[in-house]
């Protein structure tokens, strides 16, 4: 597609179930990123794809955080056993090189 | 030092009235800058790139002092539209693409 397909676009889920957030990047570009932005905060980095390098995992909270990245394209952020503090805007972007990102309108998350 | 620092405002300027955003950065190393805009409940987009030489597309202006690790955003006549928060984005330098955001500095431009 043209931008940076997120989905779902809203996710409520109760404390303790897992969920997965996915991405899909734009076509052709090599470098994909997780982010996370709770209300009136800033963006968080979580973890960055480039290539076939090993991903960039410096930025996650937990352990129970994990995410992949599928044949270079569609990535997915799991969250395991998920926790109120959790609740956030999750962002995912991509890039050709060091350009600029281009953010997909993000899978909002909220732990009841 | 934060890595990435501005003022968070919030700024409140009438129409047509010219404001400047401020912005200091910790990696020597970064190579890369840019200005982001996010409206409520928006993801960000691209304000612009940020170059050495400065830059400037239509009412923005764009600095960047490399000595002091500073980046600056200027809006002339500023419109109701402009309303927004404005964040400082810098790379990690190298071969990392990783961009680090600031906070943002709040805009709200008054009729």
């Amino acid at each position: 597609g043209a931008g940076v397909s997120q989905s779902p676009s809203n996710k409520v889920t109760e404390k303790g179930k897992d969920v997965e957030l996915r991405c899909d990047p734009i076509s052709g570009h090599t470098a994909l990123y997780w982010y996370r932005q709770s209300l009136g905060q800033g963006l968080e980095f979580l973890i960055y794809f480039q290539g076939n390098s090993a991903p960039d995992k410096s930025g996650l909270p937990s352990d129970r955080f994990s995410a992949e990245r599928t044949g270079g394209s569609v990535s997915t952020l799991t969250i395991q056993r998920t926790q109120q503090e959790d609740s956030a805007v999750y962002l995912c972007a991509s890039s050709l090189a060091a350009s600029g990102y281009t953010f997909g309108s993000g899978t909002r998350l909220t732990v009841v | 030092r934060k890595e990435v620092e501005q003022d968070p405002g919030p700024f409140n300027v009438p129409e047509g009235a010219t404001v400047a955003f401020n912005c200091t950065y910790s990696n020597s190393a970064s190579q890369s800058f840019f200005w982001y805009r996010q409206d409520c409940r928006k993801e960000p987009k691209l304000l612009m790139s940020v170059y050495s030489s400065g830059n400037e597309d239509g009412r923005f202006t764009a600095q960047l002092n490399r000595a002091s690790q500073y980046i600056s955003l200027l809006i002339r006549d500023s419109k109701l539209s402009d309303s927004a928060t404005y964040l400082c984005v810098v790379n990690q330098g190298g071969s990392n693409y990783k961009l680090t955001f600031g906070k943002g500095t709040l805009l709200t431009v008054n009729p």
